[in-house]
């Protein structure tokens, strides 16, 4: 079981804004990171896949980078929305297998 | 939608019964992961099979079990319910990459 830690564990900010948050895991034993989207009465929804360190992905306002050596990866909004309001999770894979171990997430509000 | 169907939605028991909680894989996905969220904490794993073996076992207590079928449909049994057990069950499903596509999950509450 790994422990994974994402901060902070929520957070408000005004429509427009740009916000990050971060995911710490375990640098030893690393396959894969995973980022998805939670929004409330639906089910978690994948936005990216990274493996290598130096990783950086983008959607749309949403990127993430990816620091294996380390141990963490960042999760970056621009010009934040209120239909970006939903808990975002982190979940590492370890190179034993390809179960994944979600943290507790971020909780985004986005204030219109 | 992601291709992955649970059934039931909802499901409400009482304490001390067995239910089953049903997953179908999006078509063509061999394995087939199960999750806990319980209040205030995050998605715990609880297992794998892979087309039709358990390939992994996460926090899943002794009076959980599960099995997929040949046709790669799984289920979750979960017998002896306590009040503690009353959570969101999800069921995710994944095919030749690591993502996980997950269902809707089973809301069950246990009175």
């Amino acid at each position: 079981i790994l422990n994974v830690e994402q901060s902070p564990q929520s957070l408000h900010v005004q429509e427009g804004d740009s916000t990050n948050f971060t995911c710490s895991f375990p640098s030893s034993n690393f396959y894969a990171l995973h980022w998805y989207r939670w929004e409330t009465a639906k089910s978690p929804e994948a936005l990216f896949v990274m493996t290598l360190n130096g990783d950086e992905k983008k959607k749309g306002r949403i990127s993430a980078t990816l620091n294996t050596k380390e141990g963490y990866s960042y999760l970056y909004i621009k010009g934040s929305q209120p239909e970006d309001s939903a808990t975002y999770l982190c979940a590492p894979t370890p190179n034993t297998g390809n179960q994944f171990y979600f943290g507790t997430g971020t909780s985004l509000t986005v204030i219109p | 939608d992601s291709g992955v169907t649970q059934t039931p939605k909802h499901l409400i028991t009482a304490t001390g019964q067995r239910v089953t909680l049903r997953c179908s894989p999006r078509s063509g996905d061999l394995s087939v992961y199960w999750y806990q969220q319980s209040l205030d904490q995050g998605l715990q794993f609880l297992i794998q099979y892979y087309n039709g073996e358990e390939r992994a076992k996460g926090n899943i207590l002794e009076r959980f079990s599960a099995q997929q079928f040949p046709d790669l449909h799984s289920e979750l049994n979960l017998s002896s319910l306590e009040l503690g057990d009353s959570a969101l069950y999800f069921c995710a499903s994944s095919g030749g990459s690591i993502e996980q596509f997950f269902g809707p999950g089973t809301r069950l509450t246990v009175l």
